[in-house]
């Protein structure tokens, strides 16, 4: 089965790193580049940047540049977005999605709780 | 910073078609693609290339793309198609994507 599967929901403090995971299988990894998508409690999409996962190329939202990291490890099919210093604003659904001008495949979705 | 308009909300009857309109400056000259999401759900694309179907989804679902304006046409709404409708546009030049703020379809 094609998916893209994400690890399961988080809740941290303020100032707390954290990495979150987007594993792709049932295709070929490194033929397709991985975006990142937010979405905030009630509110809409919102493109944080994208992956080529075959050569780690990464192109980033201006919103978003700064503030988080995307990388990927293609030897075990995985994509990451991570943060070094979580801010309450962070708390979001976040979604990985498989393409570059439209996303026909996404996971299933990490919620992120950051409340002290 | 490029911006996408979406009303945020239109009501339709059941067997009726649905218009979803999109604006953008010079939309039309990107391409754009639109997004199904339900509550608690993923969203699911349902057009791409302004006006391409993915395997699996119906034939009412079609799009449009021309000057600032991009359209998505439900026709024969079903009580099912109520979500939310993201459209989305992506410049290949300069590979930044942008979502619009959503439309809530109703289906009375």
């Amino acid at each position: 089965e094609v998916q893209l599967v994400q690890s399961g929901a988080e809740v941290k403090k303020p100032g707390e790193s954290l990495k979150i995971s987007c594993e792709g299988s049932g295709y070929t990894f490194t033929n397709h580049w991985i975006a990142w998508v937010r979405q905030m409690p009630g509110k809409d999409l919102e493109w944080m940047g994208i992956i080529y996962p075959a050569d780690s190329d990464t192109r980033y939202s201006p919103s978003f540049q700064g503030q988080v990291i995307i990388s990927a490890d293609k030897s075990i099919n995985t994509a990451y977005l991570q943060w070094s210093s979580l801010k309450a604003s962070d708390t979001a659904m976040y979604y990985c999605a498989r393409g570059s001008g439209w996303f026909d495949l996404w996971g299933q979705g990490t919620l992120v709780t950051v409340s002290s | 910073s490029y911006e996408l308009t979406q009303s945020p909300s239109v009501s339709v009857s059941p067997g009726q078609t649905a218009s979803i309109t999109c604006s953008g400056d010079k939309l039309g000259d990107k391409f754009a693609c639109w997004y199904q999401q339900k509550p608690g759900q993923s969203p699911i694309l349902v057009i791409y290339q302004d006006n391409k179907r993915p395997s699996g989804i119906p034939e009412r679902f079609s799009g449009s793309n021309s000057g600032n304006t991009a359209t998505l046409t439900i026709s024969g709404t079903q009580a099912t198609d109520e979500a939310d409708y993201y459209c989305q546009a992506w410049d290949s030049s300069t590979s930044l994507v942008v979502f619009g703020g959503g439309t809530r379809l109703t289906v009375l």
